[in-house]
């Protein structure tokens, strides 16, 4: 069973829509939760990260968090053309006492906003 | 300018070499990574190195190997024991936990580099 699962699309949604992209995760204590964009061809950058249930809203961005479910969201609002790339949820499993923790990602969600 | 530089951008390598890709941060972060993309896929991780001097094998370390010798520097050997080695190579860093506003581990990319097989 994959550790961070994302429907790998595409997904195609009409300008000025609302994109929904989303996450399951396996590992029940998991902390925090990252979504990253990335454009053809470039490196992953940061759009949000949450850690407590519930939403997280960052302009046109909402991350919606259910750790009762194992589900991470990203919704993005008034979708414009420039949104479209792949999308990466990315998940921080139990923090040791030790510090950081590795990352585990999901093989991304591809989105792309149809004018 | 802070930032995280991965150079170069494209490698080529012959077979039977071992070729090694920079990356250099100033963001005075703790930790650093190194990730392997494979196109439509996500990320996994090669190694990473939460302080100078110490590193631990990710997921698919065979054929790799790193150095963490000063905290701003931690190069990727590609060894020719790496029998598939062409994908974009992504290096990463972070604060440690304890030195993150939330404990949060935030990682920040660089541009990659696109390493490719004569």
């Amino acid at each position: 069973q994959k550790e961070v699962e994302q429907n790998s699309g595409p997904l195609s949604v009409p300008e000025g829509a609302i994109a929904s992209l989303n996450c399951t995760y396996s590992d029940r204590g998991s902390q925090s939760f990252f979504w990253y964009r990335q454009y053809s061809g470039k490196s992953p950058e940061l759009i949000m990260f949450i850690y407590s249930n519930g939403d997280k809203e960052d302009g046109r961005f909402t991350a919606q968090l259910n750790k009762a479910s194992q589900y991470v969201s990203l919704l993005i609002r008034d979708s414009q053309p420039s949104d479209s790339a792949t999308y990466l949820c990315a998940v921080n499993p139990i923090i040791s006492n030790f510090g950081n923790e590795k990352l585990t990602f999901g093989t991304g969600t591809r989105l792309t906003i149809i004018p | 300018d802070g930032g995280i530089t991965q150079s170069p951008k494209y490698l080529f390598r012959k077979e039977g070499q071992n070729v090694t890709l920079s990356c250099e941060q100033n963001l005075n972060h703790d930790a650093m990574y190194w990730y392997r993309q494979d196109p439509g896929q996500g990320l996994r991780l090669i190694y990473y190195s939460q302080i100078v001097n110490d590193f631990q094998k990710g997921d698919i370390a065979e054929g790799y190997s790193v150095s963490r010798e000063k905290k701003e520097s931690f190069p990727l050997t590609v060894t020719s024991a790496q029998k598939n080695p062409t994908a974009f190579y992504l290096c990463a860093s972070s604060y440690h936990t304890d030195r993150a506003p939330r404990g949060e581990n935030i990682q920040y990319f660089g541009a990659g580099t696109r390493l490719s097989v004569l």
